[in-house]
């Protein structure tokens, strides 16, 4: 297993349009969590799952934010409407329980002009 | 959330060792202490974690005040790819943890 990956990288949007992103987690891994990161400041918790349940979505930003985790294994995170201040590296984390270390993946970084 | 203290910026000489402090005062008795690096253009990686007693693992040391109040991130010899911001994270152990508390850090710098 290669770690957290997400796709993708990069993504530059035009305001308005709807953007989704993808992360896979460690197989093994049971909880991922996505958080954002604006420059020059460490990352902020947006939401996360167990398996298939996503158990804390009150952080997400808005009602244009939405996360699935659809069989317990990869998860996306749409920003429908996105906005300039959208732009962020979001980044995604898993996991086994609430253990040891997160592993996160190297985020996608969200331009939206 | 326990809040943490940070230097903003910190500068060590290539193959000296770093000593990275924190203070959390406010930390529960039941959370532990984790740190956190982030290189540039890249997610954060997990360095070490303690709740007690002091810590090694092969990439750093990790020395708990006696208070719990503070403490110490230790790289014994810094190389480049050292340089990174460096984040202290106190964080519970029970199943209900979930949300990892992110501050500035501290931006570290290794100079050849």
């Amino acid at each position: 297993d290669t770690g957290v990956s997400q796709d993708p990288r990069h993504k530059i949007t035009k305001r308005g349009q709807n953007v989704t992103f993808r992360c896979d987690p460690i197989s093994e891994h049971n909880r991922l969590y996505w958080y954002r990161q604006t420059l020059g400041q460490g990352p902020e918790f947006l939401t996360y799952f167990q398996n298939e349940a996503q158990l804390e979505k009150s952080r997400l930003l808005s009602d244009r934010f939405s996360a699935e985790r659809p069989k317990g294994s990869f998860s996306t995170l749409e920003i429908q409407r996105t906005e300039q201040g959208d732009s962020a590296m979001y980044l995604c984390a898993s996991s086994l329980g609430g253990q040891g270390g997160y592993t996160f993946g190297s985020g996608t970084r969200l331009t939206v002009v | 959330d326990a809040k943490t203290t940070q230097p903003n910026s910190m500068e060590s000489n290539e193959e000296e060792p770093v000593h990275l402090p924190c203070n959390h005062s406010t930390i529960s008795g039941t959370d532990y202490i984790h740190w956190y690096r982030q290189l540039p253009s890249q997610g954060p990686e997990y360095v070490i974690h303690g709740l007690t007693s002091n810590v090694n693992n092969r990439m750093a040391s990790l020395a708990i005040a006696e208070d719990r109040k503070s403490s110490t991130l230790i790289l014994h010899r810094a190389t480049l790819r050292d340089a990174a911001v460096y984040y202290c994270i106190p964080f519970g152990s029970g199943a209900g943890s979930y949300q990892l508390t992110f501050g500035k850090g501290t931006k570290l710098s290794v100079i050849p």
